[in-house]
């Protein structure tokens, strides 16, 4: 498609359950970030990739969380033993890494996480 | 750091009152872009403008304006006349140029401005 694609769009779950989120990033785009927003919040960054390697993994709140990318293209957001606290929209943006490039991130409509 | 700071929470209006979001930011950085999103009830991020540090020249776009005053580091977002389907979350954004080591684009999010126009 053109445009971030994320799915599931909802996931409900059970705490101590592991999820997996989804991330098909605009074809091209070599910058894939992850970012997490919880109710009434700003958004909150959590991992960047540039290619298939993530070079800042500085947003990750616990080691409960990880992710990968594969093929330079499609990545996933893993969730290990979720807790209540997790709990949020998770949005994943691509952005073209190269001259010219200012910054502009293409958002997908994120996966809205709840876990009980 | 970077900071930036959406001091409205929430906003409601009528149809067809202009209405201002502010946004003032926080940056040592002598190059960096500003940016604005719309966050729609689907939930997805949507793009309206970015400006670069360098760039004060007001810009409007249909029923939108904005106004990037260095001096007091604010970028102020208008919509005029608004509609019903303006309603959304607003969300001002500042980034810099990239880390030199590892390229990642450091965008900081504003909590967002809830704007509610009523018909």
């Amino acid at each position: 498609g053109a445009g971030v694609s994320q799915s599931p769009s909802n996931k409900v779950t059970e705490k101590g359950k592991d999820v997996e989120l989804r991330c098909d990033p605009i074809s091209g785009h070599t910058a894939l970030y992850w970012y997490r927003q919880s109710l009434g919040q700003g958004l909150e960054f959590l991992i960047y990739f540039q290619g298939n390697s993530a070079p800042d993994k500085s947003g990750l709140p616990s080691d409960r969380f990880s992710a990968e990318r594969t093929g330079g293209s499609v990545s996933t957001l893993t969730i290990q033993r979720t807790q209540q606290e997790d709990s949020a929209v998770y949005l994943c943006a691509s952005s073209y890494k190269g001259q010219g490039n200012t910054g502009e991130l293409f958002f997908g409509e994120g996966s809205r996480l709840t876990v009980l | 750091a970077q900071k930036v700071t959406q001091a409205q929470t929430e906003i409601s209006v009528v149809e067809k009152e202009d209405v201002t979001l502010d946004c003032v930011y926080e940056t040592r950085d002598t190059t960096y872009y500003l940016f604005w999103y719309k966050q729609p009830p689907s939930g997805e991020l949507v793009f309206l403008i970015r400006r670069n540090s360098f760039d004060e020249q007001n810009e409007i776009s249909g029923r939108y304006s904005w106004n990037f005053q260095k001096s007091t580091s604010s970028f102020n977002f208008t919509i005029t006349a608004s509609q019903v389907v303006d309603s959304a979350v607003y969300f001002c954004a500042l980034s810099d140029l990239g880390s030199r080591d590892t390229g990642r684009r450091a965008l900081t999010f504003g909590s967002g401005t809830r704007l509610q126009v009523q018909p």
